[in-house]
């Protein structure tokens, strides 16, 4: 079965860059771009920020954006702000309408 | 405003049976794909089940396979997940969730979540 992995947390300092990756292990994410990234705050209902590996919702600011490189999909966060600390999740098609969801990033502003 | 609000969640002894329902409203619901995502108290989120814009096509995760059953009525703007043989390991915020398209991955509206708890 298909699985996706980030790291448990990143952590940056206002107005510095971080990037999350999002590795398979199997090739859904070279296969398929449909990759989305998520944002959650506690307590709250998780945002999309990126679908289709890099495209941004309207509303969702500039400073996010994705990418991928074969099996790995990034989000990298730009001029990080207080508010962008959440946790984030990335998210793949998986086959015969399935997905799958990744074990989620916590991002720490410091 | 386009919005979903699910409802019917609460505590329930492990092997019992529960139906969650979704309300769409501010959009065309019977375009739309719609799936369900849990997520377990402190832990991330899971994917578990889709049905197309009719209701014609359904899948889910192994996890539910055989015990969960979507389903949908356009014409109420509703979306339902009968939950059977609960398991303690079903405890969980489940969210009604939209895809932005069909088959997207892309999930872009989200209901606030009903919590399921299931007792053992």
């Amino acid at each position: 079965h298909s699985a996706l992995t980030q790291p448990a947390s990143v952590s940056g300092s206002p107005g510095q860059s971080i990037t999350i990756s999002c590795t398979g292990t199997s090739s859904h994410i070279a296969t398929y771009n449909l990759v989305s990234w998520y944002q959650q705050h506690p307590g709250k209902a998780p945002k999309l920020m990126i679908f289709e590996v890099n495209k941004r919702p309207s509303g969702v600011s500039d400073r996010f954006s994705g990418s991928k490189s074969g099996n790995t999909a990034s989000l990298t966060i730009s001029g990080l702000q207080a508010d962008d600390e959440a946790d984030y999740y990335c998210c793949t098609y998986a086959g015969s309408r399935t997905y799958v969801f990744a074990n989620g990033t916590k991002v720490t502003v410091l | 405003e386009v919005q979903l609000a699910e409802s019917g969640g609460g505590l329930i002894q492990a092997g019992g049976s529960l139906r969650l329902s979704c309300e769409g409203s501010g959009f065309t619901f019977s375009n739309s794909w719609m799936h369900w995502v849990r997520q377990a108290p402190g832990k991330g989120l899971v994917w578990i089940s889709v049905t197309n814009n009719d209701g014609t096509v359904t899948a889910y995760a192994d996890s539910v396979k055989g015990r969960f059953t979507v389903a949908r009525d356009n014409a109420k703007n509703t979306l339902y997940l009968e939950m059977n043989s609960l398991r303690a390991d079903d405890t969980s915020v489940y969210y009604c969730v939209r895809d932005r398209g069909s088959n997207s991955a892309s999930f872009d509206v989200w209901g606030p979540g009903t919590l399921v708890i299931v007792s053992s």
